[in-house]
């Protein structure tokens, strides 16, 4: 069981936008920042948004986040072949003292 | 180039130890945080420990308290994870990640891994 919640699966076709949802409680994306990360098959993960909506050089302005209260959100507009990822949020715990992620959204691209 | 490289993994018996090494170039090792994060096949993305970029402080998840230690050298611009008394469930591939000054423990470098298998 994941700190953060998040959907197991979305999807899209090519085009569309789609959202990932990444909930939590007060201890943590409540109280700080939300990154996001995605992960190709077979390779490492990488940085695709650092406090809540900002994008690491390199990443394409089709990807945006999002923080409300205790949730977040991941928006993918343009959707392209090559976006079928997982996706990871990620924040830190205040009452746990540890970074946490969430269970990872398998992003399909139909 | 910004480049992390660990090193260190293999297969081993529950009980016994291993260490862990990521080695870093192409940015200032000494400003950054540095992480370890695991990951089990087909699996979600675990966090393990996190280390200030002096040293002073260290932080762990509770599935590894007590058993792994990080460490770093800034001098070689390496940071180390210590795993004691392994366990089945520790099996992963272990990726070490770099956190830069003021960017709320986003880890802007990763590492491609290392895979650890404890296998009796």
């Amino acid at each position: 069981q994941s700190v953060l919640t998040q959907p197991p699966s979305a999807s899209g076709t090519p085009g569309q936008r789609v959202t990932i949802s990444c909930s939590g409680s007060s201890s943590n994306i409540g109280s700080t920042t939300v990154n996001w990360y995605h992960q190709l098959p077979g390779t490492a993960p990488k940085l695709l948004l650092y406090g809540n909506n900002q994008r690491p050089s390199g990443v394409p302005d089709r990807f945006s986040g999002s923080k409300s209260g205790t949730s977040a959100s991941l928006a993918i507009s343009g959707l392209q072949s090559e976006d079928e990822a997982d996706y990871y949020c990620a924040t830190w715990d205040g009452s746990l003292n540890a970074v946490v992620f969430g269970g990872g959204t398998k992003l399909t691209v139909l | 180039q910004v480049h992390l490289v660990e090193s260190g993994g293999g297969v081993v018996q529950p009980g016994t130890s291993l260490r862990l090494s990521c080695a870093a170039s192409g940015f200032t090792f000494q400003t950054y945080a540095m992480h370890w994060v695991r990951q089990t096949p087909g699996k979600g993305l675990e966090w393990v420990a996190f280390m200030w970029f002096d040293g002073r402080t260290a932080y762990y998840g509770d599935s590894v308290k007590g058993r792994f230690t990080i460490s770093r050298d800034n001098s070689k611009s390496i940071v180390y994870l210590q795993m004691n008394n392994l366990r089945v469930e520790d099996t992963a591939v272990y990726y070490c990640g770099g956190d830069p000054p003021s960017s709320g423990y986003a880890l802007h470098v990763w590492g491609q891994g290392t895979m650890v298998t404890v296998s009796s």
